[in-house]
């Protein structure tokens, strides 16, 4: 079936640097969706993307749709503490709605 | 934007006991929402399907006696586990498609299940 490639798997990075982390797949996926998830709570959207080659920004997020439809990419500019947490990316298997998750990238920001 | 609310966020019981979960869309009607299972520090696996005014579709390996649901009306999904035991202990969330339907998903806050 789809399954997402997610890396990394987990990142210490100190205050006021910028983050990147992707997901790739074998498959095709018409729609990347971005989530942070916090301990002990539900995912959050944070940048929907629909189209090939889109770049979408949310304040200091930045994500891209790839080009070949199977990857994409989150950027976290000036990361600041409130960062921490896991980040997921997520897209519907093919001619569904439900969605596949990566396996997060656990973001840890020393202040 | 989309609001889905979950209940309880958190339940502790005996093993054998049932436990009903809520999941309400707020403000927007949710033909279909989904339910997850999460493993400490694993990614978010999903159950089933919850379809409003007909049956659950579930994934694979999901016992569908075991994990009954029911979506009666298209703001509230209900999730319950049967007589639970602690292997049944996981964080459950729910999620409702977009208003209108369509991606993106949007989650409840989860509920923690613990069983004794």
């Amino acid at each position: 079936g789809q399954q997402l490639n997610q890396s990394p798997q987990s990142m210490f990075i100190q205050e006021g640097e910028d983050v990147s982390m992707n997901c790739t797949s074998s498959s095709i996926f018409n729609t990347w969706l971005w989530y942070k998830q916090d301990p002990g709570e539900g995912p959050v959207l944070l940048i929907a993307l629909y189209k090939a080659g889109e770049l979408t920004s949310n304040g200091r997020l930045t994500a891209q749709f790839g080009i070949t439809r199977k990857d994409s990419f989150l950027n976290i500019s000036a990361s600041i503490p409130s960062d921490v947490g896991i980040y997921f990316c997520a897209g519907p298997r093919g001619g569904s709605e439900k969605l596949v998750f990566g396996k997060g990238t656990k973001l840890t920001v020393n202040p | 934007g989309a609001v889905v609310s979950q209940h309880p966020s958190r339940v502790i019981c005996k093993s054998g006991t049932s436990v009903k979960i809520e999941c309400r869309s707020l403000d927007f009607q949710a033909t279909t929402m989904f339910w997850y299972r999460q493993f400490p520090k694993q990614s978010l696996m999903l159950m089933a399907t919850s379809n409003e005014g007909s049956k659950a579709t579930y994934e694979q390996g999901v016992e569908k006696d075991k994990f009954l649901i029911n979506h009666a009306s298209l703001t509230l999904s209900t999730l319950t586990v049967t007589s639970a035991h602690p292997e049944d202990s996981s964080f459950y969330i729910c999620s409702a498609l977009s208003p209108g339907g369509g991606q993106p998903q949007h989650f409840g806050d989860g509920t923690r299940l613990s069983i004794l």
